[in-house]
This record gives C-alpha cells, structure tokens and sequence, in this order.
C-alpha cells in the first residue's frame, strides 16, 4: 500500500545543531506540506511545496528551510535548532490541488535541549 | 484567513450522537471544510470534507448551512474508540498559506 513516512520519530538534539526531519511518500502526490504541532496552537503550517523544486513559506517558517528535489521526498531542515522549535512535526500530502483533503505521516516528535 | 473556532472539549457517552461545530465566519469561495481526527501519538486522520449542504460517508455526516459560515460534524452513536481530538480545516490545498488547522476539539466518550 502507498504512504507516507517519516523519520527519525524521535530526536533529542542541542540548542545550535542541525536537524534535518525526513518525509517521504509512495503516493505520488505532487503537493507535500510540513506542519508543527504544539499545545493549545493545534497544527500550524511552516512549508509546503507543489512540485519538485517548487518550496513556499508557511505561517511559521522562520528558522526552518525545505528541499524538493524529487517528488517522493521534502526533508524539513533546522538550520541551528531553538528550544523554541521543540515540538511535534507531521509531514502531509495531497493529490490534487481543489481539496482539503491530507494524508499525513505519524510525526516526529523533537526536543532540543 | 478562514480562521476557525471550535469548542475546546466535549463529553459524551457510548451510543449517543455528538454534534460538533465549526465556525468560520470569513470563508472563501474556494474553501473546502474538511474534518480531521487525531489519536494521541498519530497524524490527523481524514473524517469527511464537503463544500455546501450535506455529506454523509460511512462514519459521519457533515451539515453546512448555505451561508457556509459554520458547519457541523455528527458522530453517530459514538464509541470509547471515538475518543479524539477532532479539527476542522477550512481552505482547500491549493491556497497554501492558507491551510492552517484550528486548535481542535478533544472528545471524550464514556461508558
């Protein structure tokens, strides 16, 4: 069956480092999104992207940079990672473009110390 | 943006329906209004989308009045399993920036 996975599920990292978060999907699906999730904020946009090579800047994307470079994958990087960008992360896809309908993946869960 | 407002919580109990609404006064014409579950320690789930009047699948129905100013997701005869934070989402992918959820409501069913 097609997915979408993402990877690692859990990471521990230090204020100043590099992370980068891994989303790859078997759908197909030309239009990838990342989202953040955080207590009483529900799930905010950072990027999305609707083809490869195509990147745009979400709601909160301060901090944080994409790369499509093929249409399975839109890995989201923290250049110098914040305690403020501990937080639980889910990649998502569509296929079309006149829906409100995401698949998302099961979420990476970082805490920067 | 189609902001949307949400109860925070809900409580209810086995065999009962639930009603949960949606307000987002400010819609656009292109907007879709989709409805999302979300178990602790998953991604959001797909429930139902409709774009006016109503829609019915298998697990819920989805009532939108003509203004399309709010809507609402039934639940029939929920169960413990229907325990979940539920969102409402209004936009549509192709708007970008503009596909932000909500803060959800969370609901609890009870025995």
């Amino acid at each position: 069956d097609a997915e979408i996975t993402q990877s690692p599920r859990h990471k521990i990292t230090e204020t100043g480092r590099q992370v980068t978060l891994a989303c790859h999907q078997t759908w197909n699906h030309n239009n990838m999104f990342w989202y953040r999730q955080d207590l009483g904020h529900g799930l905010r946009l950072i990027h999305y992207s609707y083809g490869v090579h195509d990147t745009n800047k979400g709601e909160v994307s301060d901090g944080y940079s994409v790369s499509r470079s093929n249409t399975e994958d839109l890995p989201l990087t923290l250049e110098s990672a914040a305690s403020s960008q501990t937080s639980v992360y889910f990649c998502a896809s569509s296929g079309h473009r006149n829906t409100g309908e995401l698949f998302f993946g099961e979420g990476s869960r970082l805490t920067v110390l | 943006l189609a902001k949307t407002t949400q109860p925070i919580s809900m409580d209810s109990y086995e065999g009962q329906e639930v009603n949960i609404t949606c307000s987002h006064n400010n819609i656009a014409t292109n907007d879709y209004i989709t409805w999302y579950q979300q178990f602790p320690s998953q991604g959001p789930r797909f429930i139902i989308q409709g774009y006016k009047t109503k829609v019915t699948n298998e697990v819920a129905s989805l009532f939108i009045p003509a203004d399309r100013k709010s809507s609402t997701l039934s639940l029939p005869r929920v169960s413990l399993s229907d325990t979940a934070v539920y969102y409402c989402l209004v936009g549509y992918t192709g708007g970008g920036n503009k596909l932000t959820f909500g803060t959800g409501t969370q609901l609890k069913v009870e025995l």
